[in-house]
């Protein structure tokens, strides 16, 4: 079955250290995005790429990192410059034009401890 | 600045009663308006979705309504369910691309 998988579903970290969240899709779907969710709030988004080796910023992407080596992959790396990184994060895919709704993966829960 | 203003932030309402959120958009670009529904822990998944050349939209029990004119959009959800219980979000897009902007979210409790 087509879909995105997102690993791991959760994940700790210490303060100060790197972590990388997986997201790997079989859609053939050219976009590819990463929102953060807090409790309770709406879906903020941090970084999306439309085309491989390509990407862009998007509200919140200080403390953030993003690759985009394959179509298929779109890993986010939280970086110890993220204060706050205790979050929900979403990934998504898409088709590249036209007005088109997202898939979602399953969501990581990344906890600092 | 937001574009998509979505409200209420929650909402109660019996089993079979209607929930109603609404939505209101700045961006006269935006040419697509789904609507996602997430259940706690998961994902959001598509739930309906809209153009600008329709005024109404049914699937199931789920309905959209669109006033171009006025920049809103609404979901309402007909013949409640307890399973219905879940957050729920609008977004917007522009025609020519596919960056999808997201309203804060309404949270519904469908009481049994």
């Amino acid at each position: 079955d087509g879909g995105i998988t997102q690993s791991p579903k959760y994940l700790f970290r210490k303060e100060g250290q790197n972590v990388t969240l997986s997201c790997e899709q079989n859609l053939n779907h050219d976009a590819m995005y990463w929102y953060r969710q807090d409790p309770g709030q709406g879906l903020r988004l941090i970084y999306y790429s439309q085309i491989v080796n390509d990407f862009q910023k998007g509200d919140i992407a200080e403390g953030y990192s993003v690759s985009r080596e394959k179509k298929e992959s779109f890993p986010l790396t939280v970086t110890s410059a993220q204060k706050n990184p205790t979050a929900f994060y979403l990934c998504a895919s898409s088709v590249k034009s036209g007005p088109h709704g997202y898939t979602f993966g399953s969501g990581t829960r990344l906890t600092v401890v | 600045q937001q574009q998509v203003k979505q409200s209420p932030q929650s909402l109660i309402v019996q089993k079979g009663g209607i929930p109603i959120i609404n939505c209101a958009y700045e961006n006269t670009a935006f040419d697509y308006f789904p609507w996602y529904q997430q259940f706690p822990g998961k994902g959001p998944a598509l739930l309906i979705a809209i153009r600008p050349d329709v005024s109404e939209k049914k699937e199931g029990r789920f309905t959209i309504s669109f006033n171009k004119s006025a920049k809103q959009f609404s979901l309402h959800i007909m013949d409640s369910q307890p399973g219905d219980s879940a957050t729920y979000f609008c977004a917007a897009s522009k025609a020519a691309g596919n960056k999808l902007t997201f309203g804060g979210g309404t949270r519904v409790l469908v009481k049994p």
